[in-house]
């Protein structure tokens, strides 16, 4: 079946760094590729997503490419913010029919001053 | 617009004992989600209801868990009874169709068994 793999974390970076989370996936045909965040007590927000080969995502100043060839859809943000610390999680969803969303484990990313 | 409603937001019980979630989606989206995530992953999908019907429900636990969506609108999911492995955040999601859609998210019920 479909799947998502992230890299395993925590993460903690310093403010102003430069953040890559990477994700890769596993699945038939084309899917639509997400990236979520859930902040500390709140629910899962979209970030970005991408639907088709080579499309970018961006938002916030975050960015992800969805590349077919290497299956991967990585998350990128030039200049952190301690603002930023949450959890990550990249998805997948398959174009056949009305599937439902499928979940990496997530990374949490912590940012400090 | 209003996002999805879900509650309670919290929920201490005991195991054995029974305990319901309720969600209110996102008005005019068709399919309604309920995932599980336990502490340090990813939500795992229970049950996908696509208006009242039922279109996925493989990874329900049926000997323990039921979920309706009466009328294709709010949705109920109960646990009975509740082990101490139900102890995770239960989420509700609503989308409208098409593939390429997002799904949006409730809060969560924080669900605690002791």
């Amino acid at each position: 079946g479909d799947s998502v793999t992230q890299m395993e974390g925590p993460v903690t970076l310093s403010e102003e760094a430069f953040l890559t989370i990477n994700c890769t996936y596993t699945a038939t045909g084309y899917p639509s590729l997400f990236w979520y965040v859930q902040y500390p007590g709140e629910g899962l927000q979209l970030l970005l997503k991408a639907t088709k080969a080579d499309d970018k995502g961006s938002n916030k100043g975050f960015e992800a490419t969805y590349r077919k060839e290497t299956t991967s859809f990585h998350l990128e943000k030039g200049s952190v913010q301690v603002s930023d610390s949450a959890v990550y999680f990249c998805a997948l969803r398959g174009n056949s029919g009305n599937t439902p969303l499928v979940f990496g484990k997530g990374t949490r990313l912590s940012v400090i001053a | 617009e209003a996002g999805v409603a879900q509650s309670p937001r919290y929920k201490i019980i005991e195991k054995r004992q029974s305990v319901a979630f309720w969600c209110n989606p996102i008005s005019g989206h068709a399919t309604l989600y309920w995932y599980q995530q336990i502490l340090g992953q990813g939500p795992k999908l229970l049950i996908q209801f696509q208006n009242n019907g039922v279109v996925d429900d493989s990874q329900l636990p049926k000997d323990r868990f039921s979920a309706e969506r009466l009328k294709g609108v709010d949705s109920t999911l109960k646990i009975q009874p509740a082990k101490l492995e139900d102890s995770a955040v239960y989420l509700c999601a609503s989308s409208s169709q098409g593939g390429g859609t997002e799904a949006f998210f409730g809060q969560g019920t924080r669900l605690t068994v002791v």
